[in-house]
């Protein structure tokens, strides 16, 4: 069965440091990938997704960027956090050639910018 | 563009009450539609979906019927527990996507009372 992991599951970082989030899924290959932020209170909003190695889509302008070195990794990264850069960040997956259409979500992670 | 709007919260039940989340939708041609529920400090998990229109996704108790003539996608449960507290957020895919990604509504807490 297919699994997705997200690390770490929290994280409290000063303002201007840098952030790696990295979310890994085993048990399937070619996977479309996706970070989504959920900011208190709010809805989710699609920060990046990716069709294959290498391939990185950005849905907002931002202070994060994206990567996804092998087939099953992606990583959302930042070279200086700010304060909005704080929510609970969700990974998510789905098959690019079967099943219907729904996207499989990791734990989260949880930052806090201070 | 695509989008989802649900009603705001929170929603607040009794137990053993009949729950009504109200989902409506924009999109262009044949989308997907789905519900996700949230538990408190958890990722998302699929509750249910409907792919065409007429559909209706199923799951734990709840309900929610795919209705093109309204572009809604509301769901339902005749009876709430405690445990069905949580965060519920209704979501969509384009049907020409080939990205796979979901737009999601604000989402809407649902508290049961006992």
């Amino acid at each position: 069965s297919q699994t997705i992991h997200q690390w770490p599951a929290t994280l409290v970082q000063p303002v201007g440091s840098p952030l790696s989030l990295e979310c890994t899924v085993e048990g399937t290959s070619n996977p479309n990938l996706y970070w989504y932020r959920q900011a208190a209170g709010r809805g989710l909003q699609l920060l990046f997704y990716s069709v294959g190695i290498g391939q990185i889509s950005s849905e907002v302008p931002q202070n994060l960027s994206a990567s996804r070195p092998q087939d099953r990794q992606f990583i959302l990264s930042s070279k200086k956090l700010l304060l909005s850069d704080s929510g609970f960040y969700l990974c998510a997956w789905r098959m690019r050639v079967l099943g219907t259409g729904e996207l499989f979500f990791g734990e989260g992670s949880r930052l806090t910018v201070l | 563009g695509n989008s989802v709007t649900q009603m705001e919260g929170p929603v607040t039940l009794s137990e053993e009450a009949f729950l009504t989340i109200n989902c409506t939708y924009t999109a262009t041609g044949y989308p997907s539609l789905f519900w996700y529920v949230q538990y408190p400090g958890e990722g998302l998990q699929l509750l249910l979906k409907a792919t065409k229109a007429d559909d209706k996704g199923s799951n734990k108790g709840f309900e929610a019927t795919y209705r093109k003539e309204t572009t809604s996608f509301h769901l339902e449960k005749g009876s709430v527990q405690v445990s069905d507290s949580a965060v519920y957020f209704c979501a969509l895919r384009g049907g020409s996507s080939n990205t796979g990604k979901l737009i999601f509504g604000q989402g809407t807490t649902l508290q049961v009372k006992p």
